[in-house]
Protein backbone atom coordinates (compact mmCIF):
# COMPACT_ATOMS: atom_id res chain seq x y z
CA UNK A 1 0.00 0.00 0.00
CA UNK A 2 0.99 3.46 -0.53
CA UNK A 3 2.25 5.41 2.02
CA UNK A 4 3.02 9.43 2.54
CA UNK A 5 5.64 10.70 4.89
CA UNK A 6 6.21 14.36 5.94
CA UNK A 7 9.05 15.84 8.54
CA UNK A 8 9.20 17.78 10.45
CA UNK A 9 5.91 17.34 12.12
CA UNK A 10 6.36 20.77 13.53
CA UNK A 11 8.59 23.84 13.17
CA UNK A 12 9.09 27.14 14.78
CA UNK A 13 11.75 29.32 12.72
CA UNK A 14 12.97 32.90 12.74
CA UNK A 15 11.94 35.38 10.51
CA UNK A 16 14.72 35.28 7.59
CA UNK A 17 15.78 31.66 8.19
CA UNK A 18 15.78 28.93 5.90
CA UNK A 19 13.57 26.16 5.40
CA UNK A 20 13.40 22.53 4.08
CA UNK A 21 10.47 20.42 4.31
CA UNK A 22 10.69 17.05 2.98
CA UNK A 23 8.32 14.49 2.03
CA UNK A 24 8.70 11.14 0.49
CA UNK A 25 6.29 8.31 -1.07
CA UNK A 26 6.08 4.86 -1.01
CA UNK A 27 4.33 2.24 -2.72
CA UNK A 28 4.21 4.02 -6.04
CA UNK A 29 6.11 4.88 -8.89
CA UNK A 30 6.00 8.14 -10.74
CA UNK A 31 3.50 9.67 -8.96
CA UNK A 32 2.14 13.87 -9.45
CA UNK A 33 3.37 15.06 -5.97
CA UNK A 34 1.68 18.60 -4.75
CA UNK A 35 2.56 20.69 -1.96
CA UNK A 36 -0.35 22.99 -0.68
CA UNK A 37 -0.27 25.45 2.56
CA UNK A 38 -3.28 26.08 4.50
CA UNK A 39 -2.98 29.21 6.63
CA UNK A 40 -4.96 29.56 10.20
CA UNK A 41 -8.78 28.94 9.22
CA UNK A 42 -8.37 29.52 5.34
CA UNK A 43 -8.52 27.18 2.89
CA UNK A 44 -5.87 25.09 1.13
CA UNK A 45 -3.67 26.73 -1.24
CA UNK A 46 -1.61 24.85 -4.16
CA UNK A 47 2.04 26.21 -4.11
CA UNK A 48 3.45 23.79 -6.25
CA UNK A 49 3.11 20.54 -8.33
CA UNK A 50 5.41 18.13 -10.21
CA UNK A 51 4.27 15.04 -12.70
CA UNK A 52 8.40 14.41 -12.46
CA UNK A 53 11.72 14.21 -11.63
CA UNK A 54 13.29 17.74 -12.00
CA UNK A 55 9.55 18.89 -13.51
CA UNK A 56 8.27 21.71 -11.23
CA UNK A 57 5.20 24.05 -11.61
CA UNK A 58 4.60 26.77 -9.63
CA UNK A 59 1.18 28.65 -8.71
CA UNK A 60 1.68 31.24 -6.96
CA UNK A 61 4.60 33.22 -7.47
CA UNK A 62 6.33 33.73 -3.75
CA UNK A 63 9.20 33.55 -2.12
CA UNK A 64 9.66 29.87 -1.25
CA UNK A 65 10.72 26.94 -3.74
CA UNK A 66 10.41 23.39 -4.70
CA UNK A 67 12.44 20.73 -5.62
CA UNK A 68 11.98 17.07 -7.14
CA UNK A 69 15.26 15.55 -6.46
CA UNK A 70 14.11 11.75 -6.90
CA UNK A 71 11.08 9.98 -8.19
CA UNK A 72 9.88 9.59 -4.78
CA UNK A 73 10.99 12.56 -2.82
CA UNK A 74 9.56 16.13 -3.17
CA UNK A 75 11.15 19.01 -0.89
CA UNK A 76 9.86 22.36 -0.54
CA UNK A 77 12.90 25.04 0.40
CA UNK A 78 12.98 29.06 1.21
CA UNK A 79 16.14 30.79 1.83
CA UNK A 80 14.42 33.78 4.04
CA UNK A 81 11.09 33.38 5.77
CA UNK A 82 8.51 35.57 6.10
CA UNK A 83 6.07 35.44 8.77
CA UNK A 84 3.45 35.21 6.37
CA UNK A 85 4.91 31.80 5.87
CA UNK A 86 3.88 30.47 8.54
CA UNK A 87 0.66 27.37 7.96
CA UNK A 88 0.10 24.18 7.93
CA UNK A 89 2.04 22.97 4.68
CA UNK A 90 0.50 19.38 3.26
CA UNK A 91 2.40 17.40 0.54
CA UNK A 92 -0.13 15.11 -1.55
CA UNK A 93 0.11 12.59 -4.18
CA UNK A 94 -1.81 11.41 -6.77
CA UNK A 95 -1.70 8.94 -10.15
CA UNK A 96 -3.81 9.99 -13.11
CA UNK A 97 -5.38 6.91 -14.78
CA UNK A 98 -7.85 7.43 -17.28
CA UNK A 99 -9.66 5.17 -14.77
CA UNK A 100 -10.33 8.26 -12.13
CA UNK A 101 -8.12 10.30 -10.57
CA UNK A 102 -7.38 10.28 -6.74
CA UNK A 103 -5.30 12.43 -4.30
CA UNK A 104 -3.63 11.81 -1.08
CA UNK A 105 -2.19 14.20 1.66
CA UNK A 106 0.74 13.08 3.86
CA UNK A 107 0.41 14.11 7.71
CA UNK A 108 1.85 17.82 7.28
CA UNK A 109 4.16 20.11 8.89
CA UNK A 110 2.81 22.98 10.92
CA UNK A 111 5.06 25.88 10.39
CA UNK A 112 5.39 29.01 12.97
CA UNK A 113 7.39 31.86 12.14
CA UNK A 114 8.52 34.21 14.31
CA UNK B 1 -15.51 34.54 -8.28
CA UNK B 2 -13.54 31.51 -6.60
CA UNK B 3 -13.65 28.21 -8.65
CA UNK B 4 -15.14 26.28 -5.83
CA UNK B 5 -17.46 27.81 -3.32
CA UNK B 6 -19.06 26.35 -0.26
CA UNK B 7 -21.14 27.89 2.58
CA UNK B 8 -18.27 28.03 5.63
CA UNK B 9 -20.67 26.80 8.10
CA UNK B 10 -20.63 26.23 10.98
CA UNK B 11 -23.10 23.97 10.53
CA UNK B 12 -24.11 23.19 14.76
CA UNK B 13 -26.66 20.11 14.42
CA UNK B 14 -28.11 17.95 17.10
CA UNK B 15 -26.93 14.00 16.99
CA UNK B 16 -28.94 12.20 14.64
CA UNK B 17 -29.89 14.82 12.87
CA UNK B 18 -29.63 15.02 8.70
CA UNK B 19 -27.49 17.56 7.28
CA UNK B 20 -26.41 18.80 3.69
CA UNK B 21 -23.67 20.53 2.04
CA UNK B 22 -23.28 22.49 -1.17
CA UNK B 23 -20.52 23.17 -3.48
CA UNK B 24 -20.81 24.94 -6.59
CA UNK B 25 -17.79 24.92 -9.02
CA UNK B 26 -17.28 27.86 -11.81
CA UNK B 27 -15.56 24.99 -14.67
CA UNK B 28 -17.74 23.65 -16.42
CA UNK B 29 -14.54 21.22 -17.69
CA UNK B 30 -14.20 20.20 -14.14
CA UNK B 31 -14.16 16.18 -14.50
CA UNK B 32 -13.84 14.32 -11.52
CA UNK B 33 -15.26 15.82 -8.37
CA UNK B 34 -14.56 14.50 -4.55
CA UNK B 35 -15.46 15.10 -0.90
CA UNK B 36 -12.48 15.92 2.12
CA UNK B 37 -13.13 15.76 5.88
CA UNK B 38 -10.54 17.23 7.82
CA UNK B 39 -10.17 17.35 11.42
CA UNK B 40 -8.66 20.30 13.28
CA UNK B 41 -4.72 20.31 12.79
CA UNK B 42 -4.97 16.87 10.72
CA UNK B 43 -4.99 16.45 7.31
CA UNK B 44 -7.30 15.95 4.48
CA UNK B 45 -9.10 12.77 4.23
CA UNK B 46 -10.67 11.33 1.47
CA UNK B 47 -14.27 10.83 2.12
CA UNK B 48 -15.54 10.08 -1.14
CA UNK B 49 -15.56 10.21 -4.54
CA UNK B 50 -18.62 12.19 -6.84
CA UNK B 51 -20.38 10.09 -9.33
CA UNK B 52 -22.43 11.58 -11.97
CA UNK B 53 -25.03 8.93 -10.84
CA UNK B 54 -24.63 9.47 -7.68
CA UNK B 55 -23.07 7.79 -5.14
CA UNK B 56 -23.94 6.42 -1.11
CA UNK B 57 -21.79 5.37 1.12
CA UNK B 58 -23.43 4.33 4.58
CA UNK B 59 -24.59 7.36 6.09
CA UNK B 60 -23.01 9.50 3.65
CA UNK B 61 -24.55 10.26 0.14
CA UNK B 62 -23.11 12.46 -2.90
CA UNK B 63 -24.60 13.91 -5.41
CA UNK B 64 -23.64 15.90 -8.79
CA UNK B 65 -25.18 17.98 -10.55
CA UNK B 66 -23.29 19.28 -13.94
CA UNK B 67 -26.08 21.61 -15.22
CA UNK B 68 -26.05 23.79 -12.26
CA UNK B 69 -22.30 22.78 -11.53
CA UNK B 70 -22.97 21.87 -8.48
CA UNK B 71 -22.01 18.83 -5.49
CA UNK B 72 -23.60 18.13 -2.77
CA UNK B 73 -22.77 15.87 0.57
CA UNK B 74 -25.87 14.16 2.94
CA UNK B 75 -25.14 13.00 5.93
CA UNK B 76 -27.82 11.26 7.67
CA UNK B 77 -28.31 10.34 11.77
CA UNK B 78 -24.79 12.70 12.83
CA UNK B 79 -22.98 11.28 15.22
CA UNK B 80 -20.64 13.48 17.24
CA UNK B 81 -17.76 11.71 15.72
CA UNK B 82 -18.57 13.52 12.05
CA UNK B 83 -17.58 16.86 13.35
CA UNK B 84 -14.94 18.29 11.12
CA UNK B 85 -14.73 20.34 8.67
CA UNK B 86 -15.99 18.99 4.85
CA UNK B 87 -13.59 20.05 2.07
CA UNK B 88 -15.18 19.59 -1.59
CA UNK B 89 -13.06 19.23 -4.48
CA UNK B 90 -12.82 19.40 -8.41
CA UNK B 91 -10.30 18.41 -10.81
CA UNK B 92 -9.13 19.76 -13.71
CA UNK B 93 -6.01 19.50 -16.38
CA UNK B 94 -2.43 21.14 -16.01
CA UNK B 95 -0.35 19.02 -18.04
CA UNK B 96 -1.21 16.37 -20.69
CA UNK B 97 -3.41 13.66 -18.91
CA UNK B 98 -2.29 14.93 -15.35
CA UNK B 99 -4.53 17.21 -13.30
CA UNK B 100 -5.21 18.50 -10.03
CA UNK B 101 -7.23 19.68 -7.50
CA UNK B 102 -9.10 22.74 -6.49
CA UNK B 103 -10.62 22.85 -2.65
CA UNK B 104 -13.25 24.79 -1.78
CA UNK B 105 -12.60 26.68 1.64
CA UNK B 106 -14.53 24.07 3.50
CA UNK B 107 -17.71 23.81 5.69
CA UNK B 108 -17.14 23.39 9.30
CA UNK B 109 -19.30 20.84 10.73
CA UNK B 110 -20.17 20.42 14.77
CA UNK B 111 -22.31 17.60 16.00
CA UNK B 112 -24.09 18.49 19.15
CA UNK B 113 -25.12 15.81 22.23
Amino acid sequence: SQTIHQWPATLVQPVGSPLSLECTVEGTSNPNLYWYRQAAGRGLQLLFYSIGIGQISSEVPQNLSASRPQDRQFILSSKKLLLSDSGFYLCAWSVSRDAGFTQYFGPGTRLTVL
Amino acid sequence: RKEVEQDPGPFNVPEGATVAFNCTYSNSASQSFFWYRQDCRKEPKLLMSVYSSGNEDGRFTAQLNRASQYISLLIRDSKLSDSATYLCAVTRRFSGSARQLTFGSGTQLTVLP
